[in-house]
């Protein structure tokens, strides 16, 4: 089983919308993070959370939201998506200096 | 603040010919470099990263970087490229003793023609 899991894999919505994307590890990492992937714009950091009662915003936050549910669990909402919010969503915890990256989440918003 | 610089979104090599990738990164206090390979479909995984060791740096699959503080630069290189290398190769860069916040270059895109 891989060790940071995404789900959903693909979604489409439309405009306004109330959206999760959810990401659950078995790592035992205490650090997680969310990015979201453009073209040519590499991977920007939306939030990230150094334990449960931590949530840090990153530099692309505004329309995002976060929830820590437990060390194992951290989702990422979008309040009210917008076409430009269309991208691929990673999940990665980390311990130590290295990162580990879920598989995506593709995400239209129509 | 720190930064990194990928020169060049995609690159062309023939299969069996040198790979290069650029880096340059910007820091104000010594950092930790990364460069991650993403595969088609796939979230990133770590390929090698250079954490005040040695300059020069070995990675899975045959690839190498080397740190060089006065070109403050961490290129990516690999003698024969393979079919298989094909992916999006991201430098990424972390200030020593910092809170782990990973800052990634826009990526470069290797493709490998037979």
């Amino acid at each position: 089983d891989a060790d940071v899991t995404q789900t959903p894999r693909n979604r489409i919505t439309k405009t306004g919308k109330r959206i999760m994307l959810e990401c659950s590890q078995t790592k035992g990492h205490d650090r997680m993070y969310w990015y979201r992937q453009d073209p040519g714009l590499g991977l920007r950091l939306i939030y990230y959370s150094f334990d449960v009662k931590d949530i840090n915003k990153g530099e692309i936050s505004d329309g995002y939201s976060v929830s820590r549910q437990a060390q194992a669990k951290f989702s990422l909402s979008l309040e009210s998506a917008i076409p430009n919010q269309t991208a691929l969503y990673f999940c990665a915890t980390s311990v130590g200096d290295t990162q580990y990256f879920g598989p995506g989440t593709r995400l239209t918003v129509l | 603040a720190q930064s990194v610089t990928q020169l060049g979104s995609h690159v062309s090599v023939s299969e069996g010919a040198l790979v290069l990738l650029r880096c340059n990164y910007s820091s104000s206090v010594p950092p930790y470099l990364f460069w991650y390979v993403q595969y088609p479909n796939q979230g990133l995984q770590l390929l090698l990263k250079y954490t005040s060791a040695a300059t020069l740096v070995k990675g899975i699959n045959g690839f190498e970087a080397e740190f060089k503080k006065s070109e403050t630069s961490f290129h990516l290189t690999k003698p024969s490229a393979h079919m298989s290398d094909a992916a999006e190769y991201f430098c990424a860069v972390l200030l020593s003793g910092g809170y782990q916040k990973v800052t990634f270059g826009t990526g470069t895109k290797l493709q490998v023609i037979p």
